[in-house]
């Protein structure tokens, strides 16, 4: 079975600091990777996603994440933060073994708190 | 272009009433999912439509919950007799396909549900 892992429940960071939220997941073959941002009553928007190739993942809004199969993590970063970065940040995993449709796993989600 | 919608944006019934939540999924997607967001909880896979395919409704937490899609657009889902532990943000998203580069989802702003 599938699964995702976001260790922590929130992230504080101080406006201008370089930010990281942890993702790391388990997968039966290879993962396709999706990071989703969810602004207050507001659904998830998309924001990056690894199929594969490069590790390194660029996506909206300045946030890239890092793919890293040894440590079968998917961490999202940014070089700096800003205020409306504030959100709740999801994580997700999906399996791309052979057999028809595999769902998308969410983690429980991470709170980033962007400190003016 | 217009996103996935859905309705009402909120609905608050009683205990042992019957409820329907709309989606409208982005045009042209052909796969359609409904999650369940409840506070401090992860998404909740519960059911989904990629075309005329039958449906893997392997979420729904009991034959209360049942969901159709119409016309391969239009999706309902409905709670039969809710009970309190009912209540949550239900999320619908839509994908262009199932494949590496079309599996991508995008979220509806999602129904809170209250039952009192």
């Amino acid at each position: 079975a599938q699964s995702v892992a976001q260790p922590e429940d929130q992230v504080n960071v101080a406006e201008g600091n370089p930010l990281t939220v942890k993702c790391t997941y388990s997968v039966s073959g290879n993962p396709y990777l999706f990071w989703y941002v969810q602004y207050p009553n507001r659904g998830l928007q998309f924001l990056l996603k690894y199929i594969t190739g490069d590790n390194l993942v660029k996506g909206s809004y300045g946030f890239e994440a890092e793919f890293n199969k040894s440590q079968t993590s998917f961490h999202l970063k940014k070089p700096s933060a800003l205020v409306s970065d504030s959100a709740l940040y999801f994580c997700a995993v999906r399996d791309t073994r052979s057999g028809g449709y595999q769902k998308v796993t969410f983690g429980i989600g991470t709170k980033l708190q962007v400190i003016p | 272009g217009a996103g996935v919608s859905q309705s009402p944006s909120n609905k608050v019934t009683e205990k042992g009433k019957d409820v329907e939540l709309r989606c409208d999924p982005i045009s042209g997607h052909t796969a359609l999912y409904w999650y369940r967001q409840s506070l401090g909880q992860g998404l909740e896979f519960l059911i989904y439509f990629q075309g005329n395919s039958a449906p893997d409704k392997s979420g729904l937490p009991s034959d209360r919950f049942s969901a159709e899609r119409t016309g391969g657009s239009v999706s309902t889902l409905t709670i039969q007799r809710t009970q309190q532990e009912d209540s949550a943000v239900y999320l619908c998203a839509s994908s262009l396909g199932t494949g590496g580069r079309t599996d991508t989802q995008y979220f509806g702003p999602g129904t809170r549900l209250t039952v009192l």
